[in-house]
């Protein structure tokens, strides 16, 4: 069955990079997703990316995915307090599996 | 179009009540969702319509929930007889196909406590 795995916490200092990983199980998913979640808010799209592409850029985010390994990263450069929420990595089959969240605090 | 709204905020009820969500998706969105999320956990699914159609239930809905999506416009999930284990975030989501590169739009949740 579709499963989506992650660490649970990350924690970087205010203006480094960010990396956080998902590995996911079922390699007929078409897209990928990044999601934000904030403390009392909703899901917030971060950015996508398609399942026959390797790399995506938007501004400070960059999206790897590996899918031989079925491995996706997300990379957020120049990581602000801003950054701090769970970001959760979701795979896309006939709906969207989310992974448990990573719960990333930035110090200052 | 103000996004995907769900009503009530928060709920709270006793044990054994039965309780109903509403979600008002994007106009324009054929499909929608229900998940719950409960604390430390990513969002579950448990079930989506495409127009009136509910097409696929997850086993972790119970036979005491049900959703109705009856004009295919706005949905509601009805909780009968709570238990403390339902407490939870109820959210809804939609789009207008199934596979997006926007994904789903969520709404910010039903939050329901069962004392």
């Amino acid at each position: 069955g579709e499963d989506v795995e992650q660490s649970l916490f990350l924690s970087v200092r205010e203006g480094d990079s960010s990396v956080i990983n998902c590995t996911y199980t079922d390699s007929s998913s078409t897209y990928l997703y990044w999601y934000k979640q904030e403390p009392g808010a909703g899901l917030q799209l971060l950015t996508y990316i398609f399942s026959n592409m390797d790399m995506k850029q938007d501004q400070r985010l960059t999206v790897l995915l590996n899918k031989k390994d079925k491995h996706l990263s997300l990379r957020i450069a120049d990581t602000q307090t801003g950054d701090s929420a769970i970001y959760f990595c979701a795979e896309m089959d006939q709906k969207l599996v989310f992974g448990q969240g990573t719960r990333l605090t930035i110090n200052p | 179009d103000t996004g995907v709204s769900q009503d009530p905020r928060h709920k709270i009820t006793k044990r054994g009540q039965n309780v109903t969500f509403r979600c008002d998706p994007i106009s324009e969105h054929n499909r929608l969702y229900w998940y719950r999320q409960t604390l430390g956990q990513g969002p579950e699914f448990l079930t989506y319509f495409q127009n009136e159609a509910q097409l696929e239930k997850s086993r972790l809905l119970s036979d005491r929930f049900s959703a109705e999506r009856p004009k295919g416009s706005f949905s509601t999930l009805e909780i009968q007889r709570t238990e403390q284990g339902d407490s939870a975030m109820y959210l809804c989501a939609s789009s207008l196909a199934a596979f997006t590169d926007y994904g789903y739009t969520f709404g910010s949740g039903t939050r329901l406590t069962v004392v």
